[in-house]
């Protein structure tokens, strides 16, 4: 079955600083690969999303993720935090071929705190 | 566009008291989902429905029940709550099925068991 591994619970980072948040999948056949956001008492919205037509995935307020299949990782990337970026991030997994249909599995989160 | 209301926002339970808690969608959403979030577990899907009379188990369904007897409704029961059913609650929808499909989230649902 496949599954998601994101390294570090919790990153801190200064403002103007690079944003690196770690994922990791497992899966027997090319996924479809999600990174998710969720600030403060809200639910989850979408960063950006990997579906194999380009392996730079570029998404809202400025992040992006590279699919690296030789490393099976989906990790995302900021140049430059800010303030605002403070918030639970989500790396989740989709395989056609799951029998939960497009349900997604989810990592554990990783929390990121972004000092002035 | 409301996208995907759930109700109650927060509720507080006694063990063994029953309760349901709705997900309403207005996107003509085939696929429902509900999962729960706990710290340092992510999301886990309890059980989810791929269209309008149909049901099915998650990761984790034990405690729970649901129905989708209209495609914009997915309810999510529990008959006897249990302190370790404490989480919050994630109601989410999808257009259909492929795995390239977004989920759209709801706001959550707060529930404490005490």
């Amino acid at each position: 079955a496949q599954s998601v591994t994101q390294l570090g619970s919790h990153v801190s980072v200064s403002e103007g600083a690079l944003v690196l948040l770690r994922c990791n999948y497992s899966s027997s056949v090319p996924p479809y690969l999600f990174w998710y956001v969720q600030y403060p008492n809200q639910g989850l919205q979408l960063l950006l999303k990997y579906t194999s037509a380009a392996t730079l995935v570029k998404g809202i307020n400025g992040f992006e993720a590279e699919f690296k299949k030789s490393e099976t990782s989906f990790h995302l990337t900021k140049p430059s935090a800010h303030m605002s970026d403070a918030a639970e991030y989500f790396c989740a997994v989709s395989d056609e071929g799951d029998q939960a249909g497009t349900a997604l599995i989810f990592g554990k989160g990783t929390t990121l705190s972004v000092s002035s | 566009n409301a996208g995907v209301t759930q109700t109650p926002k927060f509720r507080v339970l006694k063990t063994g008291q029953s309760m349901t808690l709705l997900c309403a969608q207005d996107m003509n959403h085939e696929y429902m989902y509900w999962y729960r979030q706990d710290p340092g577990m992510g999301l886990r899907l309890i059980h989810y429905s791929v269209g309008e009379g149909t049901t099915a188990k998650g990761e984790v369904p034990d405690g729970y029940n649901v129905s989708r007897l209209k495609k914009q409704n997915f309810l999510l029961g529990l008959e006897s709550a249990a302190p370790s059913q404490t989480s919050v609650y994630f109601c989410a929808s999808s257009k259909g099925d492929s795995g390239a499909n977004v989920l759209t989230f709801g706001a959550g649902s707060r529930l404490t068991v005490l």
